[in-house]
């Protein structure tokens, strides 16, 4: 068990529609990293947070959005959801910022459907 | 082109065998090079970890980094059932942020 938490694991939703999915990070990370997993682009970055302010950006679409709150768990918002966005999202924390010196951890990942 | 490819598979061994697991990747920023582990409905583990070329053995497991030739290998050893999972390379040119993935290799250990 990596200790983040990811939910809900499984979602289903229509298009255009908006969901949010939750992490919450190993004990003492500070680090949260939004990853996207499908089938025809591979494990993909798209947001890192650091102690509640984003720290990098990836690939990340504009209608997807994310935040860190004082308690340091952090939520993805994907809204006007495509058929295309269907994949599974995974959240991972370190300790550090910089990333050296700090492995990722990732979560179990959240299967978003959409149909 | 994608800036780290990596052969999907699936690839199929008995036990015992010696696998090989391999990377190309065409940035030549990249100094940091990793392998995660992936099993089924699950997230990603870190299996192992090199900074720059050589090589690093952790058990069963030994990663090299070739960066003449822009190739990375995960070879592992006397392989088992409980090996059977998905791999996948990553690497960035400054520690864990902005990891690129490969696309991943499954591997299957069949007894």
């Amino acid at each position: 068990d990596s200790g983040v938490t990811q939910t809900p694991k499984h979602l289903i939703t229509a298009t255009g529609q908006r969901v949010t999915l939750r992490c919450s990070p190993r004990s003492g990370d500070l680090s949260v990293y939004w990853y996207q997993q499908s089938l025809d682009q591979g494990l993909q970055f798209l947001i890192q947070y650091y102690n509640g302010e984003e720290r990098a950006k990836g690939n990340i679409l504009e209608r997807f959005s994310a935040q860190q709150f004082p308690d340091l768990h952090s939520e993805l918002n994907l809204s006007s959801l495509e058929l295309g966005d269907s994949a599974l999202y995974f959240c991972a924390s370190s300790a550090s910022g910089t990333g050296y010196n700090s492995p990722l951890h990732f979560g179990n990942g959240t299967r978003l459907t959409v149909t | 082109q994608k800036e780290v490819e990596q052969d999907p598979g699936p690839l199929s061994v008995p036990e015992g065998a010696i696998v090989s697991l391999n990377c190309t990747y065409s940035n030549s920023a990249f100094q940091y090079f990793m392998w995660y582990r992936q099993y089924s409905r699950k997230g990603p583990e870190l299996l192992m970890y090199t900074y720059s070329s050589g090589n690093k053995e952790d058990g069963r497991f030994t990663a090299q980094v070739d960066k003449s030739s822009k190739y990375i290998s995960l070879f592992i050893r006397d392989s088992q059932p409980s090996d059977s999972a998905t791999y996948l390379c990553a690497m960035s040119p400054g520690g864990y942020n902005k990891l690129i993935f490969g696309a991943g290799t499954r591997l299957a250990v069949h007894p």
